[in-house]
């Protein structure tokens, strides 16, 4: 079975611009969720969905938004991009996005923003 | 403890060296433990989930265990390996469902 998959797997742009991010979760996950990670730190939680709902959100700016479509595929948006925004955004998916259940990870997008 | 910790920061062991590291969490509002092993250029690769206080996990010669009560997780590796060199992560979930990361400790075995 695939695992999760993201595209791009890189992607540079400049300040100012937007970006979107794809997520594919392993058959039968209904919940994705998008984590960011900066060099030397642990990745953090920017969203997730499950069954096309937000069902939770972390502490960003509202130029990050996500969807989930009926496929249980999943976007994420970044608008007017900063230099801070570069970063490694992982995806990952679970059955139900429970507390307890594994979430399982993508490779991840690397945005590089000059 | 507000956030999850981890240490030490980085490792480097000899190959057949036994091994082991922590993890810190809030015990407040914990409902579970998550292990993630992540080798450059790769996924992170889920090692184990863990709820109970005194729940003992392993896989091959990783092993893990859980103190709710204090608030802190070991992960130990028996006999290293080169390929276990990696970032070992640790993620608290909550109430939230998010994972909350602590910042890994980075593992090199020598050969």
């Amino acid at each position: 079975d695939a695992g999760v998959t993201q595209s791009p797997t890189h992607l540079i742009k400049t300040r100012g611009q937007q970006v979107t991010l794809r997520c594919s979760p392993i058959s039968g996950h209904k919940s994705v969720s998008w984590y960011q990670q900066v060099l030397g730190q642990g990745p953090q939680f920017i969203f997730q969905y499950y069954e096309k709902e937000e069902r939770g959100r972390g502490n960003f700016p509202d130029r990050f938004s996500a969807r989930q479509f009926p496929n249980y595929s999943s976007e994420l948006n970044v608008n007017a991009l900063l230099l801070g925004d570069s970063a490694l955004y992982l995806c990952a998916s679970s059955l139900g996005g429970g507390t307890q259940e594994t979430q399982y990870f993508g490779p991840g997008t690397r945005l590089l923003v000059l | 403890i507000l956030n999850v910790e981890q240490s030490p920061q980085s490792l480097h062991v000899q190959e057949g060296d036994s091994t082991n590291f922590t993890c810190s969490f809030p015990s407040s509002n914990f409902y579970a433990l998550h292990w993630y092993r992540w080798e450059t250029a790769k996924s992170p690769e889920a090692l184990f989930v863990m709820t109970l206080n005194g729940d003992e996990k392993k896989k091959g010669r990783i092993s893990a265990t859980l103190n709710t009560k204090e608030g802190y997780s070991y992960l130990y590796i028996k006999g290293s390996q080169p390929e276990d060199s990696a970032t070992y992560l640790c993620a608290s979930s909550g109430s939230a469902r998010q994972l909350t990361f602590g910042s890994g400790t980075q593992l090199t075995v020598l050969p």
